[in-house]
């Protein structure tokens, strides 16, 4: 079955430093979706990547998907206390596939 | 716009109980699911909604859990009788036309804890 590693699983950051997320599959993947969860909440969708060596960014936070569409990466740049939260991808192997969740990584912004 | 909307967001019963979750999805979305999310873990699929038809629900189970979207719009998930193992977080998400893996927009989910 297909599963999502992210790494790494929680993040300690100082305010204002960059940091990068991944997440990794070991099957060729359709579409990648990254999330944010805070803490007892639901999910809030960030973005989505389907193309190999795609590249999207929203505000300060960029994700990229590599050439072999196996590996995404989730950049933040000047990190701040609202990027805290737990970051989850999920992705599909095909158009018809659900979509299966990755376990997350938690970030904390240390003011 | 509105989001998706569950009601409760919160919900502790004790075990044997049977218990209500209760979503509306947002205005045009076709789609609808459900999930379960463990502490600790990404949410995992429960069952998929086009309009009234359940169109996977395989990882339902099946002896106590049940789904109904009657009009196609709002969606209730129960559970009966509820189990010590039922403890977690029960999410609702809505896409705007079928295929898997269209975006899917989530609910603040509702967390139930059974003692």
């Amino acid at each position: 079955s297909q599963e999502l590693e992210q790494s790494p699983q929680s993040l300690i950051v100082q305010e204002g430093k960059n940091l990068t997320i991944n997440c990794t599959s070991s099957k060729t993947l359709y579409g990648l979706y990254w999330y944010k969860q805070k803490y007892g909440e639901g999910l809030i969708f960030l973005m989505m990547l389907q193309k190999g060596g795609e590249e999207k960014s929203h505000e300060k936070i960029t994700a990229k998907l590599d050439e072999k569409k196996q590996q995404s990466s989730l950049h933040i740049t000047a990190s701040q206390p609202s990027h805290a939260g737990i970051y989850l991808c999920g992705a599909a192997r095909n158009r018809d596939d659900k979509i299966i969740f990755g376990k997350g990584t938690r970030l904390h912004i240390l003011p | 716009e509105a989001g998706v909307v569950q009601s409760p967001r919160y919900k502790i019963i004790e075990k044997k109980q049977p218990v209500a979750f209760w979503c509306n999805p947002i205005s045009g979305h076709n789609t609808l699911y459900w999930y379960l999310q463990n502490l600790g873990q990404g949410p995992e699929l429960l069952i998929r909604y086009e309009n009234e038809e359940a169109v996977d629900d395989s990882q339902l189970p099946k002896d106590r859990f049940s789904a109904e979207r009657l009009k196609g719009v709002d969606s209730t998930l129960k559970i009966q009788p509820a189990e010590l193992g039922d403890s977690a977080v029960y999410l609702c998400a809505s896409s705007r036309v079928g295929g898997r893996t269209d975006t899917q927009y989530f609910g603040p989910g509702t967390r139930l804890t059974v003692l």
